[in-house]
């Protein structure tokens, strides 16, 4: 596609509930970076794929926090259990390469936990 | 901890007028990233300076980078009401994972 893409873009759910957020990054580019940002905050990294490479997931903030990237395209970031405190907007990027270092980012997706 | 700070929090000018956002970060970088976001949604990327730059321009942005005082600066020249946005440093060290700052929140009144 023309950029990376994010769904949904919105997302509600009650607290407990499980939820999965999709990322399709930019056709070709082998890295992939999912990001958390909650409000008037910076981006907190979660977790990054680079290539068939073991994923760095130093940035998860819990164990129910889990994230794949199959045929190094779609991501999938999955939330188990959601808390109140998850909610945020969860931004995807992709970059042609780690060394470009520019990323492109989706428009992400705002998940509200209730 | 964050890496990068951006200074100041926010900051409101009249269109027409220069906006200077400054980056301050602890520990030696390899690269620094200046990035806008629009409406809290996906941020899109300006400009890139590494450690051995000193300045570089894009169009109507200036970013200049002092590795001695760990700061970089970001100034828009004659800014325009679209250039509301908020506007984000991302330092890079030795991995390829970017650690962003807060951002500053620039409005630009028409």
């Amino acid at each position: 596609g023309a950029g990376v893409s994010q769904s949904p873009s919105n997302k509600v759910t009650e607290k407990g509930k499980d939820v999965e957020l999709r990322c399709d990054p930019i056709s070709g580019h082998t890295a992939l970076y999912w990001y958390r940002q909650s409000l008037g905050q910076g981006l907190e990294f979660l977790i990054y794929f680079q290539g068939n490479s073991a994923p760095d997931k130093s940035g998860l903030p819990s164990d129910r926090f889990s994230a794949e990237r199959t045929g190094g395209s779609v991501s999938t970031l999955t939330i188990q259990r959601t808390q109140q405190e998850d909610s945020a907007v969860y931004l995807c990027a992709s970059s042609l390469t780690p060394e470009s270092h520019e990323q492109f980012f989706g428009p992400g997706t705002r998940l509200t936990v209730l | 901890s964050q890496q990068g700070e951006e200074d100041p929090q926010a900051l409101s000018i009249q269109e027409g007028e220069n906006a200077t956002m400054n980056c301050s970060y602890k520990t030696s970088i390899n690269n620094l990233q200046w990035y806008r976001q629009n409406s809290g949604r996906g941020l899109v990327h300006l400009i890139l300076i590494r450690s051995n730059e000193r300045e570089k321009h894009s169009g109507r942005l200036r970013v200049t980078l002092d590795t001695s005082k760990k700061s970089s600066s970001l100034l828009i020249t004659a800014s325009r009401a679209a250039d509301t946005a908020s506007y984000f440093c991302a330092t890079g060290r030795g991995s390829y994972i970017p650690t962003f700052g807060r951002g500053t929140s620039l409005i630009v009144h028409p």
